[in-house]
Formats: structure tokens, sequence, C-alpha cells
């Protein structure tokens, strides 16, 4: 079956740290470029970061440019997250989702509470 | 950035009506490079339609995108009980994405 599944969420105080992990299966990952994007409880969709199929080019978006980074590992089918300098802001749903330049394919997302 | 503004907020509609959702940009959206999606609640975004009127794989014929440039359309000719979600634009025309702030279809 092809699918994502997200895993990490959780809560985590303001200035906190945490990584989020999405595996893939049913597919060639390597082939792929990926994307997180979150939403917040009760408001829409905002995209994260993108990463590339090889890792070579990595984008994202200014409110979290310096404190989120993404990488992967084809070896392992995985795609991750690490956030780091948590704010309250941050508290949102976290989808990995596969790229076409559009999101084909999305993962069931992992919340993240940022709270104290 | 390019902004995209999604009109109305909220549909009220009954189902066998048709619907018509919009959704502008701030800027010309490259190669019409703008993606549709359907969102029910729990559950992740589902894509409709991408390069603003291919249905994607699965999808009823009765779900229809059109547009260019600036100004993008979704169209649900006959609105099914299972189409009452909340819908989604994103454009994919520049290095970082976006979204619109979603439209609402609710049943009136």
């Amino acid at each position: 079956e092809v699918q994502l599944v997200e895993s990490g969420g959780g809560l985590v105080q303001p200035g906190g740290s945490l990584r989020l992990s999405c595996a893939a299966s049913g597919f060639t990952f390597s082939s792929y470029s990926m994307n997180w994007v979150r939403q917040a409880p009760g408001k829409g969709l905002e995209w994260v970061s993108y990463i590339s199929s090889s890792s070579s080019t990595i984008y994202y978006a200014d409110s979290v440019k310096g404190r989120f980074t993404i990488s992967r590992d084809n070896a392992k089918n995985s795609l991750y997250l690490q956030m780091n300098s948590l704010r309250d802001e941050d508290t949102a749903v976290y989808y990995c989702a596969r790229d076409l330049r559009y999101f084909d394919l999305w993962g069931q997302g992992t919340l993240v509470t940022v709270s104290s | 950035e390019i902004v995209l503004t999604q009109s109305p907020a909220t549909l009220s509609l009954s189902p066998g009506e048709r619907a018509t959702l919009s959704c502008g940009a701030s800027q010309s959206v490259s190669s019409s490079y703008l993606a549709w999606y359907q969102q029910k609640p729990g559950l992740a975004p589902r894509l409709l339609i991408y390069d603003a009127s291919s249905r994607a794989t699965g999808i009823p014929d009765r779900f229809s995108g059109s547009g260019s440039g600036t100004d993008f359309t979704l169209t649900i000719s006959r609105l099914e009980p299972e189409d009452f979600a909340v819908y989604y634009c994103q454009q994919y025309g520049s290095s970082h994405y976006t979204f619109g702030q979603g439209t609402k279809l609710e049943i009136k």
C-alpha cells in the first residue's frame, strides 16, 4: 500500500525541540521530493518546508527558517523535520506530503503542542 | 510570496446544487501551477485538481477546475452529501508554495 506515516509529535515547552519522522512505503521514496505542511487548530494549511529527492535543494517558509531543519534518509525511506526553539504558534498538526509540485499523497499527520 | 485569496469564506448550498469556489492570486501563477484540495474534519487533505484543470486519479467528473494567471475557479456541478467540506487552493509556481485560507462548503 502506498502510504506516508508521521510520528514524533507530542507536548513540548516553549523553546524546546522535537524531531518528526515520516515513513514512506509502497513507492520509490528516493525518486520524489517531499514536503512538510502544518495546520494549526481550526486554521488553514501552511506549507513549512521542501526537500528535493537528493537533498540538494531545500526551502523553508519564513516563519520557520533558522529554527527548523528538513532532512531525509533514502536508504530508510524516511523524511525528518528537526524543530528547535519552538514557539506557541508552532502548535499544529504536521503532515508530510509527496511532491509532484502539487501534493498527491499525504500522511495522517502528527500533533505538536507547544505549551508550558 | 504569492498570496492566494479564496472566496467566499463560507458557501451554503443544498445537495444537487452547483458550487463555484474562487481563488485569486496576488501575482500571476506561472504555467497555471494551481491545485485544489478537499479536507474533511480530522482527515488529511485530498488532491482534487492540479495544473488548474486536471482531475486527480479517482476524482469524480462533477469536480472541474478552470482559470489562469491570477483567477482560478473550482466548480462542483451537482453537490453530493459527501462534498460538504473545506476546500483549499495551492500554488506551486514559485519555490515557496502557498495555500489559500480555505472555503467551507456547508449544507444549507
